[in-house]
């Protein structure tokens, strides 16, 4: 595609649900990451996937967290029992390969009441 | 361990103003460095990229320098219009783990 799209825009969710978001890349970019962006912070790591790669998972706050890529494709990051402190704007980004520029996604503003 | 820091934090500028945002970096060991505009409640948009091997680069009123050996780098904003209101964040690709580490941004006011 032209971008990277990500859904849902919007996601308001009962606390202790499980939600899951969705990240489609650019065509071909191999690296694929996930980021949280909480109320007036800066962005925090979540994930990379690169290729067939073993994705990096050193950012995932907790057990609750997971994050799945096919190949080149699609990334599905799934929140379980969602807590309040989830409440956040989830953003995507590809990159061509891991030493170029990233190109994000709208996000997904997650509100967990 | 990357550490990426913005200063300032907030600016405020009367309209027509060129203006400098600072970013700075604590290791020099980088792919490249990396400058994005955030409008409120939106995603982040590429404004420029700067190869670790390069030394600028420009797009329209914006100019990015990148200073390696001492961990800096500048996004030059010329004839500031109020539509230039938004954050700006910079964000450094490591060459050791292939992340990026984005500094806290910028919190940019343009007034008419």
């Amino acid at each position: 595609g032209a971008g990277v799209s990500q859904s849902p825009s919007n996601k308001v969710t009962e606390k202790g649900k499980d939600v899951e978001l969705r990240c489609d890349p650019i065509s071909g970019h191999t690296a694929l990451y996930w980021y949280r962006q909480r109320l007036g912070q800066g962005l925090e790591f979540l994930i990379y996937f690169q290729g067939n790669s073993a994705p990096d998972k050193s950012g995932l706050p907790s057990d609750r967290f997971s994050a799945e890529r096919t190949g080149e494709s699609v990334s599905t990051l799934t929140i379980q029992r969602t807590q309040q402190e989830d409440s956040a704007v989830y953003l995507c980004a590809s990159s061509l390969n891991s030493i170029y520029g990233y190109t994000f996604g709208s996000g997904t503003r997650l509100t967990v009441v | 361990k990357q550490e990426v820091t913005q200063i300032p934090a907030a600016l405020s500028v009367p309209e027509g103003e060129n203006l400098v945002l600072n970013c700075s970096f604590t290791d020099s060991a980088i792919y490249n460095l990396q400058w994005f505009r955030q409008d409120p409640g939106k995603g982040l948009t590429s404004l420029l990229l700067i190869q670790s091997s390069q030394r600028e680069q420009t797009s329209g009123r914006l100019n990015a320098s990148l200073d390696k050996s001492s961990g800096r780098s500048t996004l030059y904003i010329a004839a500031s219009q109020p539509g230039d209101s938004a954050t700006y964040l910079c964000a450094v690709r490591d060459t050791g783990g292939f992340k990026t580490i984005f500094g806290a941004g910028t919190r940019l006011f343009v007034k008419a």
